[in-house]
């Protein structure tokens, strides 16, 4: 089952500008994580943000969490050609299940 | 990768074939999972397992089997019942900490099935 869907399914921007991806889920959280994924290669957590926060910040990386919507959104300002990569996100189950449901995700291209 | 390892990259073999996909890792982690990634789409859930000598099925489970013998490792067989097996498989493992699970994963093995 899919429980985070990421809008738009792909994004191409200029090197430079900021892009922005938006993830919405179905059931209650306790988390919402976001990944990348570099073509062929294996999945690198980026963010992870609680379901009581509703903004947090990593270096170029600012992750937003509405919970009344249902929906979170990932921005990485300042876009490099080396961003170009797949960005995924996941929820938790807020009834304990150990496990995560990743969205289809984004893939976004940085041109130079 | 983190200490995840996933053998071979790539893996070709004959369509009938048996095929045990290799994960292995060295952060003490307690949970360990798999996945199918097909072209331009998300990951799927196979399995998944919290405690060595235990696992659950996931989303898409028909087809493959999983052993955890061992903390550090958990296979993957892809067996002749799985209809479309070609894909990217991707192993991870997790622990809890301060309440929240975030996920490792290896660099995944490519399977061709001709």
């Amino acid at each position: 089952s899919q429980q985070g869907e990421e809008d738009p399914q792909a994004l191409s921007i200029q090197e430079g500008e900021n892009a922005t991806m938006n993830c919405s889920y179905k059931t209650s959280i306790n988390n919402l994580q976001w990944y990348r994924q570099n073509s062929g290669r294996g999945l690198v957590h980026l963010i992870l943000i609680r379901s009581n926060e509703r903004e947090k910040h990593s270096g170029r990386l600012r992750v937003t969490l509405d919970t009344s919507k249902k929906s979170s959104s990932l921005l990485i300002t300042a876009s490099r050609a080396a961003d170009t990569a797949s960005y995924f996100c996941a929820t938790d189950d807020a009834q304990g299940a150990q496990k995560l449901v990743f969205g289809q995700g984004t893939r976004l291209t940085i041109n130079p | 990768d983190g200490g995840i390892t996933q053998s071979p990259k790539y893996l070709f073999r004959k369509e009938g074939q048996n095929v045990t996909l290799s994960c292995e890792q060295n952060l003490n982690h307690d949970a360990m999972y798999w996945y199918r990634q097909d072209p331009g789409q998300g990951l799927r859930l196979i399995y998944y397992s919290q405690i060595v000598n235990d696992f659950q099925k996931g989303d898409i489970a028909e087809g493959y089997s999983v052993s955890r013998e061992k903390k550090e490792s958990f296979p993957l067989t892809v067996t002749s019942a799985q209809k479309n097996p070609t894909a990217f498989y991707l192993c991870a493992s997790s622990t809890w900490t301060s309440g929240k699970r975030e996920q490792y994963f290896g660099p995944g093995t490519r399977l061709t099935v001709t």
